[in-house]
Formats: structure tokens, sequence, C-alpha cells
């Protein structure tokens, strides 16, 4: 089965500078990467998704990037604020049909004012 | 428009008890999703229901799981005889249908904190 790994588990970074997170996937069939935002007692919250037929995808202050021949994704967060600071998910599934998604671990970012 | 709703928000059980999980779908969603969150890790996927079918519930434990979603009503996952290690945090998701990117995106409700004593 897939297996989503995803680095690092936690990201401090200084207001207004960027916070990069990657994670790796296993199944080369895979082709829906979204990434989730959870803050402190809510669910998670998709904040932006990549097909594997597009590269990279931007909105606002959120990009996120692919690599498909590496297997690789990574989110990018330029100007961050301090509502930027909750745990962030990578994961993984198919554009084909409902399928589950496979989570990876978590990263817990700060924003230090 | 309200989103994907969860009860109850907090729920303890002693161990043995059943613990019953509801989730109320967005509105025009008929498809759900239950997946766990043990503490400091990722969600772990349980089982995938349409109305009145189980189309995927290999994440489910052999034992003491089950899960629904009738015709009527809200989706039920159901753990029996609870133990210590069902303690979680569980959520669902819906989509709006199966058939593929946009459609098959998940919203995720505010998830059912579940602590066995």
């Amino acid at each position: 089965g897939e297996n989503v790994e995803q680095h690092p588990s936690t990201l401090s970074v200084q207001e207004g500078d960027s916070a990069v997170i990657k994670c790796t996937y296993s199944d080369s069939a895979s082709n829906y990467f979204p990434w989730y935002k959870q803050e402190l007692g809510k669910g998670p919250q998709l904040i932006i998704d990549i097909r594997s037929n597009v590269g990279e995808k931007k909105d606002q202050r959120i990009a996120v990037t692919l690599n498909k021949t590496a297997k690789h994704f990574s989110l990018h967060i330029t100007e961050t604020q301090p509502e930027d600071s909750a745990v962030y998910f990578c994961a993984v599934g198919r554009v084909q049909g409902a399928q589950k998604l496979v989570f990876g671990q978590g990263t817990r970012l700060t924003i230090n004012p | 428009n309200a989103g994907v709703m969860q009860n109850p928000r907090h729920l303890v059980r002693r161990r043995g008890q059943e613990a019953r999980l509801r989730c109320s779908p967005m509105k025009g969603h008929s498809h759900v999703y239950w997946y766990r969150q043990l503490p400091e890790e990722g969600l772990k996927f349980m089982v995938y229901l349409q109305k009145e079918n189980i189309i995927d519930e290999s994440g489910m434990p052999k034992e003491r799981f089950s899960a629904e979603f009738p015709k009527e009503g809200p989706s039920i996952l159901r753990i029996q005889q609870v133990v210590r290690g069902d303690s979680a945090a569980y959520f669902c998701a819906s989509s709006l249908t199966g058939g593929g990117y946009p459609h098959n995106e998940q919203f995720f409700g505010p998830g059912t904190r579940l602590t066995v004593l």
C-alpha cells in the first residue's frame, strides 16, 4: 500500500520568513496531493491541492510543488504570519473516484513574532 | 451552508462500554469517510461509505468496530467493548460524489474525541 513520509515534524520560523514542508510517497499510481491545516481542537481544513498533471500551484502566500519522477511534493508558505501556526498534513490519493487519503505524520509549524 | 457535523464532540467511556459516534455530511454529499487520529500522529483511514453501502473498510479493525450510513440520518461509527487503546480523535469527512476531482474532495468535521477510562 501507499506510504507517506513527512518532514520536518516541527518547524519554527520568524514572522515574515518562509516555511517549507516536504513529503514523499511510494505508489506511482497516486495522482492527487492535498495539504491540510489543523488548528488545535479542530478538524483538518484543505488549504491547497495539486494533481500530477501539474508541477506547481499557487494560491496567494501558499504554493505546492510536485516532482512526480522523484515522488515528492512540498508546501511553501511565504511571508508567514502568526495565524499560520498550526499542524500541517500532506496526504496522497487518487483523482479518479472517491478513494481513501493516506496522510503524512504532520508538521507542527510555529511562527515566532 | 453547514459543514460536516459530528457529535458528540467529546465522549468518555469506561472499558467494556459501547461508543457511538455520529456524522452528518455536508448538504448534498452522499459519501462519508471515517479516520482515526492518535495523539501526535496523522489521520488513518478506517472506512468509506455511501448511503446504505460500505465501499471500503480496509482500515477497520476486524473486531468491535462497525460503521453504517443509513438511507435516512447520520453515519454512525460504533465501537463495542471499548479498550483504552481506542482513545483517539475520530474524524468524519464527506464528499459530493465519487466521480472524480474536484467532486471527490473531502471536507472534514471537527471530530469526536473519545476517552476510555
